[in-house]
């Protein structure tokens, strides 16, 4: 089976910058998708990294490391509109299994 | 851009009615995800769907069932409701089996069961 582990809420000031951790174990591993979602939102596709190392994409990047199954998530110049629940995710087969979420508060 | 219809978007029912969830998933797009998400949980797969035939089950009660369409769209249906099916219900859909590719998200539909 598949189970993610991520911290249940996280919380940091506008403007900076935080990590959102994920360790994982899962059969037939093949990457680790992270999917934000806000109150009342559909999950959005943020990243997936296959590979070791860092992906960037603007203020996010996403970071893998197989040999220890873990990966996070981080965001930088963090906004208010980032205040959300961040799910770590694998892909198994035909479906995706979601961790259980990070939830991001954000201090002014 | 087209993306992941589902209707309706809000729907109440009372105890041991039944309910059914349309889906329309991004054309061209071969595989449909079924998940179900309870306040403050995460996403739970139920059911899953490539070129309309099941692929994958998750943990779905048994009073549901869920088929796709030839025209590629899916329905939930759910039966003999209970207060503990009250949830979002989302439907997803990716275009291929590569591990990497994204799926997408309908906005969902919001049972309620009283």
């Amino acid at each position: 089976g598949q189970s993610l582990e991520q911290p249940s809420e996280v919380t940091a000031v506008e403007g900076a910058i935080v990590q959102i951790n994920c360790t994982y174990q899962t059969s037939g591993f093949y990457g680790l998708s992270w999917y934000q979602q806000h109150d009342g939102g559909a999950p959005t596709f943020l990243s997936y990294n296959a590979l070791d190392g860092l992906e960037e994409t603007g203020r996010f990047s996403s970071f893998l490391s197989r040999s220890d199954s873990y990966g996070y998530l981080l965001l930088q110049e963090l906004q208010m509109k980032d205040s959300a629940s961040y799910f770590c995710a694998v892909r198994a087969d035909d479906k995706i299994i979601f961790g259980k979420g990070t939830r991001l508060h954000i201090l002014p | 851009a087209a993306g992941v219809i589902q209707s309706p978007r809000h729907l109440i029912k009372e105890k041991r009615e039944t309910a059914t969830l349309k889906c329309y998933p991004i054309p061209r797009h071969d595989t449909v995800y079924w998940y179900q998400q309870g306040p403050g949980q995460d996403p739970q797969f139920l059911i899953s769907f490539y070129e309309k035939m099941q692929s994958d089950k998750g943990s779905i009660p048994d009073r549901f069932s869920a088929q796709q369409f030839s025209d590629y769209h899916s329905e939930l249906n759910m039966s003999s409701l209970e207060l503990g099916d009250s949830a979002l219900y989302f439907c997803a859909s990716s275009g291929g089996r590569a591990v990497n590719t994204e799926a997408f998200f309908g906005q969902g539909t919001r049972l309620t069961v009283v």
